[in-house]
C-alpha cells in the first residue's frame, strides 16, 4: 500500500536537543496530521493541519502544511525522555477518505 | 473518558485457523477503523465502519473482513490464517466519519505459527 517518505527514518539526540523531521508525498493532501506511538499503545494525535501554510503548536511540538500541499514538518524544541517513540505523519485527501500513514521517525534520547 | 479498547492484546494462531478481535470505541464515537501495523509495511488501513455499514476498505484479500454493532463496538476477522497476517491489530475511533483525527486502542498483537 502508498506510504508517505519520513525523513530521517531514526535519530538519536541528547536531551535538551531539538528535532526536526518531516514527510513528503507524491501527491497532494488536504489534511496533514502527526502522531506519536510509545512501545506497546496505540498511536496518539499531536497536531492537525487544515491549511496550506499553516503552522500550528502543541507545547514544544510545532507542526507545519507545506505550502504544496505534498510535504509537511514537525519540530520538537528541548526534547525530553518522554518524546523517545515513534513519530508517524499521516495525509488525507478528503474527510471521509482513509488516512495514509508515513514510515515513521524513531527518536531516542541519547542518556 | 475510557479510551478505544481492544481485546485480546495478545495471541498466538497456527496457519489455516481463523481470529476474531473485539473493539469497543470511546462512548459516543461512531465510527471504527482498522489499521494493520508491520515492520515491513507499516500502517495499513484495512477497513472503516459508520452506522454499521463499511464505508471504505483497503486493498487486503477477502479473508480479512468486518463489521459493527449498532452499539458501535466493532469485530474483525481473518480466515484461513498466513504467517504474512503476523502484525499489530490496532483500532480506531472517532465522532464523526468526516475527521483524520482518530484515537486508537492499543492493539492486538497477532502471532501466527
Amino acid at each position: 500500500g502508498q506510504q508517505l517518505n519520513q525523513s530521517p527514518q531514526s535519530m538519536f539526540i541528547q536531551e535538551g536537543e531539538d528535532v526536526s523531521m518531516n514527510c513528503t508525498s507524491s501527491s497532494i493532501f488536504n489534511t496533514w496530521l502527526w502522531y506519536k506511538q510509545d512501545p506497546g499503545e496505540g498511536p496518539v494525535l499531536l497536531i492537525a493541519l487544515y491549511k496550506a501554510g499553516e503552522l500550528t503548536s502543541n507545547g514544544r511540538l510545532t507542526a507545519q502544511f507545506g505550502i504544496t500541499r505534498k510535504d509537511s514538518f514537525l519540530n520538537i524544541s528541548a526534547s525530553i525522555p518522554s518524546d523517545v517513540g515513534i513519530y508517524f505523519c499521516a495525509g488525507q485527501l478528503f474527510g471521509n477518505e482513509k488516512l495514509t500513514f508515513g514510515t515513521g521517525t524513531r527518536l531516542t534520547i541519547i542518556p | 473518558k475510557a479510551g478505544v479498547t481492544q481485546t485480546p492484546r495478545y495471541l498466538i494462531k497456527t496457519r489455516g485457523q481463523q481470529v476474531t478481535l473485539s473493539c469497543s470505541p470511546i462512548s459516543g464515537h461512531r465510527s471504527v477503523s482498522w489499521y494493520q501495523q508491520t515492520p515491513g509495511q507499516g500502517l495499513q488501513f484495512l477497513f472503516e465502519y459508520f452506522s454499521e455499514t463499511q464505508r471504505n476498505k483497503g486493498n487486503f484479500p477477502g479473508r480479512f473482513s468486518g463489521r459493527q454493532f449498532s452499539n458501535s463496538r466493532s469485530e474483525m476477522n481473518v480466515s484461513t490464517l498466513e504467517l504474512g497476517d503476523s502484525a499489530l491489530y490496532l483500532c480506531a475511533s472517532s465522532i464523526q466519519r468526516n475527521t483524520g483525527e482518530l484515537f486508537f486502542g492499543e492493539g492486538s498483537r497477532l502471532t501466527v505459527l
